[in-house]
């Protein structure tokens, strides 16, 4: 099946600093990366659609500045947590859809981010 | 937007029963409906899709119904076993291919 990486699984920052999290899909070509973001004990919520090549689509309420999306080759996805806070603490998951047309995501491992 | 509810919220079996959990989604547009089983810490793993074209599906101890009409589709456990607990998210996907989860089901079976 499709394999998903996430790098780094887990990550402690200070508050202010930004902290980079890559999303790979190892051995397929990912045209739409999505990121979603899951407090303890709560759903995935969807943050952004990354496609290659084109800027992020926010979701409503996420704000698009602290968040950075890139995309910039068919099987890499970056999120960047800009002066990240605590509130900021979370699992961030990614996943990757391949062909258009066929719905199923391959989700990442996930990155569970602390700001202190 | 989609919306999607999740009901119960907690579920409780014992080992060998079944376990039924039900999604209602908001979207008419919506088309695809998979179910993910995640472990404490770990990636949401999929266990079972169906698309709107078809009304029920079977894998092993593990079916779908969906209901376009009443916009409603459940997950069907049978012989519950102890490694079956985790928590349970449903989502909803039209053809922008965004996924709206429900809010998760915790699933124990007791032995």
């Amino acid at each position: 099946g499709a394999v998903v990486s996430q790098h780094p699984s887990w990550v402690i920052c200070k508050s202010g600093t930004s902290v980079k999290i890559e999303c790979r899909s190892l051995d397929f070509q990912a045209t739409t990366m999505f990121w979603y973001r899951q407090f303890p004990k709560q759903s995935l919520m969807l943050m952004a659609t990354s496609n290659e090549g084109s800027k992020a689509t926010y979701e409503q309420g996420v704000e698009k500045d602290k968040f950075l999306i890139n995309h910039a080759s068919l099987t890499l996805s970056t999120l960047t947590v800009t002066s990240a806070h605590p509130e900021d603490s979370s699992f961030y998951i990614c996943s990757a859809r391949g062909q258009a047309g066929y719905n199923e995501q391959f989700f990442g491992p996930g990155t569970r981010l602390t700001v202190l | 937007g989609e919306n999607v509810e999740q009901h119960p919220s907690t579920l409780s079996v014992q080992e060998g029963d079944s376990a039924v959990i039900k999604c209602t989604y908001s979207d008419s547009a919506s088309n695809y409906f998979p179910w993910y089983k995640q472990e404490l810490g770990k990636r949401p793993q999929l266990i079972i899709d169906i698309r709107s074209n078809v009304g029920e599906k079977k894998d092993q101890r593990i079916a779908v119904t969906l209901n376009k009409t009443a916009k409603h589709f459940s997950l069907h456990i049978t012989e519950t076993q102890p490694e079956d607990s985790a928590v349970y998210f449903c989502a909803a996907s039209d053809n922008t291919d965004k996924l709206i989860f429900g809010t998760g089901t915790r699933l124990q079976v007791f032995p």
